[in-house]
Formats: structure tokens, sequence, C-alpha cells
């Protein structure tokens, strides 16, 4: 079965601190995806990257920066960690074809103190 | 971007048929409508995919009219477990800049 993994169920950080959110997918697929979800406001893009080291800006890049060394590992990183980050984090994969579904992980609550 | 809305929340009682509109106006060609089930603490799942008229699967069916600029999941005979957040998502996977999730609808069943 499809299996998107991501490191952490529940993280709590610092204000300053820089923070790492890691996504390992088993699936080959192309596309990754990070997203954050507010109550009322739904899933937002953050990054996607449709290969290795490539990488482009979702709808609300600012404050983060992602990194794809591994066709499988997709990681997103809090510079310089914010109360505003304070959010719940899910990472998806999807093939390279045009209009494939995406699958997600279950998602990293992380806490911004 | 095709910007979506959903009805935030609805209720249905158990054995019902449920419907669940999203209006997407500004819907390119080239974009699919996908729907998401999404249960607490979990991440979304895929549910179900088209581009025009009717497409069936085990668990639902979805809607689209002529003009696309709407679609309607359809849940036969809900269950308790149906329970759930569902999202519209508009847009080819292909070109991720151009994915847009709805806010998603709260679907409470009742017994």
């Amino acid at each position: 079965d499809v299996k998107v993994t991501q490191s952490s169920r529940y993280l709590v950080k610092r204000t300053g601190e820089k923070v790492f959110l890691e996504c390992v997918q088993d699936m080959d697929h192309e596309n990754m995806f990070w997203y954050r979800q507010d109550p009322g406001l739904g899933l937002r893009l953050i990054y996607f990257s449709y290969d290795v080291k490539m990488k482009e800006k979702g709808d609300i890049p600012e404050g983060y920066s992602v990194s794809r060394e591994k066709k499988e590992r997709f990681s997103l990183i809090l510079e310089s960690a914010s109360t505003n980050q304070t959010s719940m984090y899910l990472c998806a994969s999807s093939p390279g074809t045009s209009n494939q579904p995406q699958h997600f992980g279950d998602g990293t609550r992380l806490s911004i103190l | 971007l095709a910007k979506t809305t959903q009805p935030i929340s609805m209720d249905s009682y158990e054995g019902q048929e449920v419907n669940i509109t999203c209006s997407h106006n500004n819907i390119a060609t080239n974009d699919y409508i996908t729907w998401y089930q999404q249960f607490p603490s979990q991440g979304p799942r895929f549910i179900i995919q088209g581009y025009k008229t009717k497409v069936t699967n085990e668990v639902a069916s979805l809607f689209i009219p002529a003009d696309r600029k709407s679609s309607t999941l359809s849940l036969p005979r809900v269950s308790l477990s149906d329970t759930a957040v569902y999202y519209c998502l508009v847009g080819d996977s292909g070109s991720a800049r151009q994915l847009t999730f709805g806010s998603g609808t709260q679907l409470t069943v009742l017994p």
C-alpha cells in the first residue's frame, strides 16, 4: 500500500529555532508537496517539488524553505520559527503524470512557543 | 487560480444520500476535480476524481455539469463512519501551483 511518513506527529519548538519537518514516501513518486492546515482556512500549499533538487513556491512560502536531495524525501525547514507558524503540516506525494491523486501523510502538529 | 467554495458544514442521518457541492467558477481547461475525505488526526484520503459528466466508484459518485463551474460529490446511504471533512480540489497535480483546495465541508452523520 502507498505510504507517506512524516517523522513526527507532534513537535514543540521555541521562537527563533530552526525547525526541520521530514517526509518520506515509498511509492517512487516524482511530485511531493508541503501544506499547512489551519481552522477555517483549509489546506494551503507552501512548496512543492517535481523532481530531485527541484522546488517551486506555493501560495504561502514566506518563512519556509525546502530540500529534496533524494527522490523519496522532502524536508520542510522553518529557518527561524515564529508563533504564527504554529499549525498542522501535511506532506503529500503524487506520480509525475498529470492529474494523479495525491497521497497524504498523517501530519505533524507543530507548536511554536 | 480556480477558487473553490463549499458549504462549511452539513448534517445528515444514517442511510440517507448526501450531496456536497463545490463551486469553481474559474476552472481551467486542463483542471480536474478531486475530492478528499479527512478524519481527525489523519491526512486527507482520495475519494474520487473526474473531468466532466459523471464518475462513479465503490464509495461515491461525482457529478460535473457541462460548464464545469461546479461539481457535486454524492455519498449513497451514509453511515456514522462517514462523519469527516470533505475537500474539493481543483487543478492539475502535474502543475502544482494550480492546485486549489476548498476550505472543506464538515459532514456530520447522525444516528
